[in-house]
């Protein structure tokens, strides 16, 4: 089980670009979170998506920003007119249950660092 | 919605001594409690987790314990090793919510 997948593990942008993270989730899950992880703090949780489904999007930001995961294919947050404040770590976790406990727990890719100059 | 609070927000302790952080938690409905630990430049990684039945957990050097009625939980690790450093994070989640909310992070050194 390869686990977690996230490309590109690095992605730099200029101001106003845009910028797509992708995320495959391990073998089996179809419960795909988001989060965001600003240098030396905490990671905040940002989207929570089923397959076709956007089950919980609270900590998405109003403007700029989504998440889609398809039937098919990885599931992909996207920024568009990307500003310096966006520069930050970005992790997907996957699932194979909707709830978390002992038994399904939450497992972490190896995260997208993106840099806006 | 959950609020997680952590502290200290850095440790530093000599190898070999033990290690305590701690959490606190606002909504009593939450009912799952992990443990990542995040060394540099990496992925969080679960060290351990607790459920809301039980009140204490030991996986080798590594404990946590919780209180319901007092909505706080911690973790402690024995016989520190400079392997151990690292940004540790607990979380907390309950069933209706379906995500973890993160406390802060303590960033544990352990010196030689």
């Amino acid at each position: 089980n390869a686990g977690v997948m996230q490309n590109p593990r690095h992605l730099v942008r200029r101001r106003g670009q845009e910028a797509r993270l992708r995320c495959s989730p391990m073998k089996g899950h179809s419960h795909v979170y988001w989060y965001r992880q600003l240098p030396e703090e905490g990671l905040k949780f940002m989207v929570y998506l089923q397959k076709e489904n956007i089950i919980d999007e609270s900590g998405m930001p109003k403007e700029r920003f989504s998440a889609e995961f398809p039937k098919e294919g990885p599931s992909i947050l996207r920024i568009q007119q990307v500003v310096r404040g966006d520069s930050a770590a970005y992790f997907c976790a996957s699932s194979l249950l909707p709830v978390l406990s002992g038994a399904n727990v939450l497992t972490f890719g190896a995260g997208s660092r993106l840099t806006v100059l | 919605g959950e609020n997680v609070e952590q502290h200290p927000s850095t440790l530093s302790v000599q190898e070999g001594d033990s290690a305590v952080i701690k959490c606190t938690y606002s909504d009593s409905a939450s009912n799952y409690f992990p443990w990542y630990k995040q060394e540099l430049g990496k992925r969080p990684q679960l060290i351990i987790d607790i459920r809301s039945n039980v009140g204490e957990k030991k996986d080798q050097r590594i404990a946590v314990t919780l209180n319901k009625t007092a909505k706080h939980f911690s973790l402690h690790i024995t016989e520190t090793q400079p392997e151990d450093s690292a940004v540790y994070f607990c979380a907390a989640s309950n069933q209706g919510a379906q995500k973890l909310v993160f406390g802060q992070g303590t960033r544990l050194t352990i010196n030689p």
